[in-house]
């Protein structure tokens, strides 16, 4: 099984729908979470960190389940510039960093 | 925000040559830096961690005298990609982590293309 494990799609979605991600991670012991969108041949940019209580940044939100190990990200009132891919990210490690990446969920938003 | 340079943002060299890649963060020492390869449609690969004056850890399945990894000074780590080959065209990537946030500032990258 993948550390981390996402639904690589791709997604087609018209502009304005409404889309979701889910990301299952293997270690229960892990603390960090994050989402990181990734234009094609650039370097990943952090979205949102996911916290406990699930957070929301105007039209996205993250959630974290730590009983299932998953987190999502819901994206609200898409638009063609959300198109990319998606990244999860977990930090497996107890203490310091271990960030391990998903292989990421490719988004396309169509006119 | 902090940057990262990443220096060059493309090469092609001949099989059998060996390439270097820079990362450097400008406005931050960077105790720890990541490097990462990223083949077509795959996600991000780490391939090791490199500490300022120590020497970097491997991941496993990467081999340490093919990618060597230099970490110098709080500002600069390096990839070398000795006598590359046509399997070593990829895209690679460095990070860095600045104090002891979880939040990765990323290089924007480099494309090898072994002919």
């Amino acid at each position: 099984r993948k550390e981390v494990e996402q639904d690589p799609g791709p997604f087609n979605v018209p502009e304005g729908a409404t889309v979701a991600f889910n990301c299952t991670y293997s270690n229960s012991a892990s603390q960090s979470f994050f989402w990181y969108r990734q234009d094609c041949r650039k370097e990943p940019k952090l979205l949102m960190s996911v916290y406990s209580s699930g957070n929301e940044d105007g039209r996205f939100t993250a959630q974290l389940n730590r009983a299932s190990q998953y987190i999502s990200l819901l994206i609200r009132d898409s638009k063609l510039s959300d198109s990319a891919t998606y990244l999860c990210v977990v930090n497996m490690a107890e203490y310091g960093n271990k960030l391990v990446f998903g292989a990421g969920t490719i988004l396309r938003v169509k006119s | 925000g902090a940057v990262v340079s990443q220096h060059p943002s493309r090469v092609i060299c001949k099989s059998g040559t060996s390439v270097k890649i820079e990362c450097r963060s400008l406005d931050f020492q960077a105790t720890t830096m990541f490097w990462y390869r990223q083949f077509p449609k795959q996600s991000l690969m780490l391939m090791a961690t490199s500490n300022e004056g120590s020497k970097a850890t491997y991941e496993q399945g990467v081999e340490k005298d093919k990618f060597l990894i230099n970490h110098a000074s709080l500002t600069l780590s390096t990839l070398t990609v000795t006598s590359a080959h046509p399997e070593d065209s990829s895209f690679y990537i460095c990070s860095a982590i600045r104090g002891h946030e979880e939040k990765l500032f990323f290089g924007s990258g480099t494309q090898l293309s072994v002919l």
